[in-house]
């Protein structure tokens, strides 16, 4: 079974900070990964996702993250997060299948809760 | 233009008094899925849809079922819900037939409170 962790649980910055989330997931074959973000009072919505290629995605609102194989890890990034970035981020994995059809379900960390000040 | 709708967005109900929380999509998603978010843990899964073909996870108590009577709806009922079930249950749908092209969406979410 996979298992996902994400080193902080809450973190607090200044609007125009650098942000980076740590995540390390454990699993015995390949993945896909998945940043999910929480806004306050909304649903879980997807930031970005890494499936295959390229190393470094994009997401929306100018996250990224890197996949480092070695490292088993997959933190997001922003270079200068604004007041709105306030929310929850979670990690997540799930078995990476290379055809046909499938249901694996999402195991997420623990979540990071983020506060921008203004 | 929601795409998983969870109802209610808050549930309180009495300790052992059966209660069901609902999910609609109109996404036409094969996969269904319901995870229970718990203050401050990671959402885990209980069950899920493929189609009609229903999946428990190992460790997911008896007290918890499901029903899927057609694509757009599945329903979470607990039978006797404890104190510790109290959490937030959360629902989401999948394209399931080149699942490794697709990603989750999910429900704003049920709160669920047991007095």
């Amino acid at each position: 079974a996979q298992s996902v962790s994400q080193h902080n649980h809450h973190v607090i910055l200044s609007e125009a900070a650098s942000l980076e989330l740590g995540c390390n997931y454990s699993y015995g074959g390949t993945v896909n990964l998945f940043w999910y973000v929480q806004y306050p009072g909304q649903h879980l919505q997807l930031l970005l996702k890494y499936f295959s290629g390229d190393p470094l995605v994009k997401g929306i609102k100018g996250f990224e993250a890197e996949f480092i194989k070695s490292k088993f890890s997959f933190n997001l990034r922003k270079p200068s997060v604004q007041w709105s970035d306030t929310a929850e981020y979670f990690c997540a994995v799930t078995p990476r299948k290379y055809s046909g059809g499938g249901a694996d379900g999402l195991t997420f960390g623990k979540g990071t809760h983020l506060i921008i000040q203004p | 233009d929601a795409m998983v709708i969870q109802n209610p967005r808050y549930q309180v109900t009495q300790f052992g008094k059966p209660v069901t929380l609902s999910c609609s999509q109109t996404l036409n998603h094969n996969v269904m899925y319901w995870y229970q978010q718990k203050s401050s843990q990671a959402p885990k899964l209980l069950f899920h849809y493929y189609d009609k073909d229903f999946n428990n996870e190992a460790d997911t108590p008896d007290n918890f079922q499901s029903r899927r009577p057609n694509t757009s709806f599945c329903f979470l009922d607990i039978r006797s819900p404890g104190l510790g079930d109290a959490a937030m249950y959360l629902c989401a749908t999948r394209e399931g037939y080149e699942v490794y092209l697709t990603e989750a969406f999910f429900g704003q979410g049920t709160r669920l409170t047991v007095v």
